[in-house]
């Protein structure tokens, strides 16, 4: 069955340091997304992709984020200066068609931990 | 503005007891509720969307409008339930249908 795949599983940064996370959704999906989940809290949105651009964007998702799908198969979420509270577990997702009535599939996750 | 509430972070009930995760939400228009759920070391997955009306793993989940809530039931417990349950909404005006969690409930089923 096919998988949502991310790479690293845990990223370990200094502070100040770019890191990029990358993801490979299911082949023929269409919608791309990025979730972050800090140790405690919540899972939340950060960025939707579709059509090579990006579709939404959370109040989280500042100029310090990019996304990017360099390759076709690749979808890469970038921080260019990392900070200690972006340390958390960032998901990657898709989906194969129209959101509302589709799953999303979820990675496995990366851990970042900024230090 | 959306908003998902899990009002319990831990709940545990014994093998064969019936649970209830509850779970609320604010939406000004009309939502999708789905339920997703995180094993031991696995990841996030769908367990089911108010939207197919279908029971999975003996969990059912109905959609209540007047009271914004969609509480996730099953009336035998059983211990490979043990996991995180989130409760999530979808609706956006960006029409990209994020996803928007509340904090989960960790269920336990003791034996």
């Amino acid at each position: 069955e096919p998988e949502v795949t991310q790479t690293p599983s845990h990223q370990v940064t200094q502070m100040g340091q770019e890191v990029i996370l990358r993801c490979v959704p299911i082949s023929n999906h269409l919608y791309f997304y990025w979730y972050r989940q800090i140790l405690g809290q919540k899972v939340e949105f950060l960025v939707s992709f579709y059509n090579n651009e990006i579709s939404e964007k959370s109040e989280i998702f500042d100029d310090q984020f990019s996304v990017e799908r360099p390759d076709g198969s690749n979808f890469t979420l970038k921080i260019r200066s990392t900070k200690l509270e972006d340390s958390a577990m960032y998901f990657c997702a898709s989906i194969s068609g129209a959101p509302r009535f589709y799953e999303q599939f979820f990675g496995p996750g990366t851990r970042l931990t900024v230090l | 503005a959306q908003r998902v509430t899990q009002p319990e972070k831990l709940l545990s009930v014994f093998k064969g007891a019936p649970v209830e995760l509850k779970c609320n939400y604010s939406y000004s228009g009309s939502p999708e509720l789905f339920w997703y759920v995180q094993y031991s070391r696995q990841r996030l997955q769908l367990l089911l969307r108010h939207i197919s009306r279908e029971s999975i793993k003996g969990f059912t989940a109905d959609l209540n409008k007047g009271e914004t809530s969609f509480h996730l039931k099953k009336p035998f417990a059983q211990e490979e339930d043990s996991a995180m349950y989130y409760c999530a909404l979808s609706g956006s005006s960006g029409g990209s249908e994020k996803l928007v969690f509340g904090k989960g409930t960790k269920l336990t089923v003791n034996p």
